[in-house]
């Protein structure tokens, strides 16, 4: 059965802290993701890579890196944390496709409040 | 102009109503569509994927109409257990990859 996991359902931190969000899958996919969704505005996509350290920025890079060490794990990390990076992020992977599109599955999510 | 666009909602239907949602999109060079349904407070899902030809899944039917820019979803006999959101995904080849471009979703509500 497909897997994500996410390191945290739920996580609390304060401006300025610099704050790790951990994804691990089971799949042996190669492409991975992470979103962030918001009231109004959707899932946007922060990041992303294809590879073993390989990454890309996607929409709203800013305030955010990544790191792809191991093929089944990406980590979000917000360097320092702001109110409006407050926010449910959303991990995501799927397999590579030759000019289609394969299923991304997603995992549960994690709700951040920064204070 | 978004990328792509859809009717928040939310829609309140009863059960066994026939439900009909849209989802607009900006780039004609776009290539593949399809819907992710996500329950309060979970992950989306993949649904179904969107054809020109049309896609049928037992109550769910969905279409694609390129000259108008435009996905549909059509939900049949409604029952309590589709109440979720409903979100459309539009993908184009750019740059190499493809880019993925998520709806903001449209929430239905089935009501006994």
């Amino acid at each position: 059965d497909v897997k994500v996991t996410q390191s945290s359902r739920y996580l609390v931190k304060r401006t300025g802290e610099k704050v790790f969000l951990e994804c691990v899958q089971d799949m042996d996919h190669e492409n991975m993701f992470w979103y962030r969704q918001d009231p109004g505005l959707g899932l946007r996509l922060i990041y992303f890579s294809y590879d073993v350290k390989m990454k890309e920025k996607g929409d709203i890079p800013e305030g955010y890196s990544v790191s792809r060490e191991k093929k089944e794990r990406f980590s979000l990390i917000l360097e320092s944390a702001s109110t409006n990076q407050t926010s449910m992020y959303l991990c995501a992977s799927s397999s590579p496709s030759s000019g289609g599109y394969n299923e991304q599955f997603f995992g549960p999510g994690t709700r951040l409040t920064v204070l | 102009r978004k990328e792509v666009e859809q009717d928040p909602g939310p829609f309140n239907v009863p059960e066994g109503a026939t439900v009909a949602f849209n989802c607009t999109y900006s780039n004609s060079a776009s290539q593949s569509f399809f819907w992710y349904r996500q329950d309060c407070r979970k992950e989306p899902k993949l649904l179904m994927s969107v054809y020109s030809s049309g896609n049928e899944d037992g109550r769910f039917t969905a279409q694609l109409n390129r000259a108008s820019q435009y996905i549909s979803l059509l939900i049949r006999d409604s029952k309590l257990s589709d109440s979720a959101t409903y979100l459309c995904v539009v993908i184009m080849n750019s740059g190499g990859y493809q880019k993925v471009t998520f709806g903001i979703g449209t929430k239905l509500q089935v009501i006994p």
